[in-house]
């Protein structure tokens, strides 16, 4: 495809469920990030991924919050025993790099989450 | 950490008009990036404008241009000829190029709606 794409675009989980959230990014595109997009608010940030690696998960907002990108393409956001905190819109990025010109991120649709 | 400061939630143009939206951040990094993202109403953040801290020279996009103010850490964008297209959330981004991340940290965002 074109451009990152994510799966699913809408789910709505009861509170206490485990959801799993997919991103596929830009072929080629080393770089990938998952940000979280409240009603109203900017993109935080939750975690970064370097090929396979994950480089940084800083902003994942506790341990119930997991990322995997096990082959360097496909990755899944997965949140376990979902609050109702957690509703928001997921966002993944990806960038062919780093630095310079590479550094752009491509932002895929959005997953909404609505925790009931 | 790095903080973005969008001042004005909403804002409004009369199409063909010329409109600026503010944008501060502030850091204590010298290298970085800053960007402009537009997020439609569907949602798919595109970027509008890229600048590098090191380049003096105001980046220019089209209708699209920045004043960037490196000494007062400020970065508006300035949308000239405005157009109904141009409706949309404006988001303000900092990338911090040195650290290990590559992550985007955004303000909050200005609406801006387009009269005919």
């Amino acid at each position: 495809g074109a451009g990152v794409s994510q799966s699913p675009r809408y789910k709505v989980a009861k509170r206490g469920q485990d959801v799993a959230l997919r991103c596929d990014p830009i072929s080629g595109h080393v770089s990938l990030f998952w940000y979280q997009q409240a009603l109203g608010q900017g993109p935080e940030f939750l975690t970064y991924f370097q090929n396979e690696a994950q480089l940084d998960k800083s902003g994942l907002p506790s341990d119930r919050f997991f990322a995997e990108r096990p082959e360097g393409s496909v990755s899944t956001l997965k949140i376990q025993r979902t609050q109702q905190e957690d509703s928001a819109v997921y966002l993944c990025a990806s960038s062919l790099g780093r630095t310079g010109d590479n550094n752009e991120q491509f932002f895929g649709p959005g997953t909404r989450l609505t925790v009931l | 950490a790095q903080t973005v400061t969008q001042s004005q939630p909403e804002m409004s143009v009369q199409e063909a008009e010329t409109v600026t939206l503010s944008c501060t951040y502030d850091t204590s990094e010298s290298n970085y990036y800053l960007f402009w993202y537009k997020q439609p109403p569907s949602r798919q953040m595109i970027l509008v404008i890229r600048q590098e801290a090191y380049k003096q020279q105001n980046a220019t996009e089209n209708r699209f241009s920045v004043n960037f103010q490196k000494a007062a850490k400020s970065f508006s964008l300035k949308i000239s000829d405005s157009q109904l297209g141009d409706t949309a959330m404006y988001f303000c981004a900092f990338m911090d190029s040195g650290a290990g991340s590559y992550q985007l940290t955004f303000g909050k965002g200005t609406k801006l709606s387009v009269i005919p």
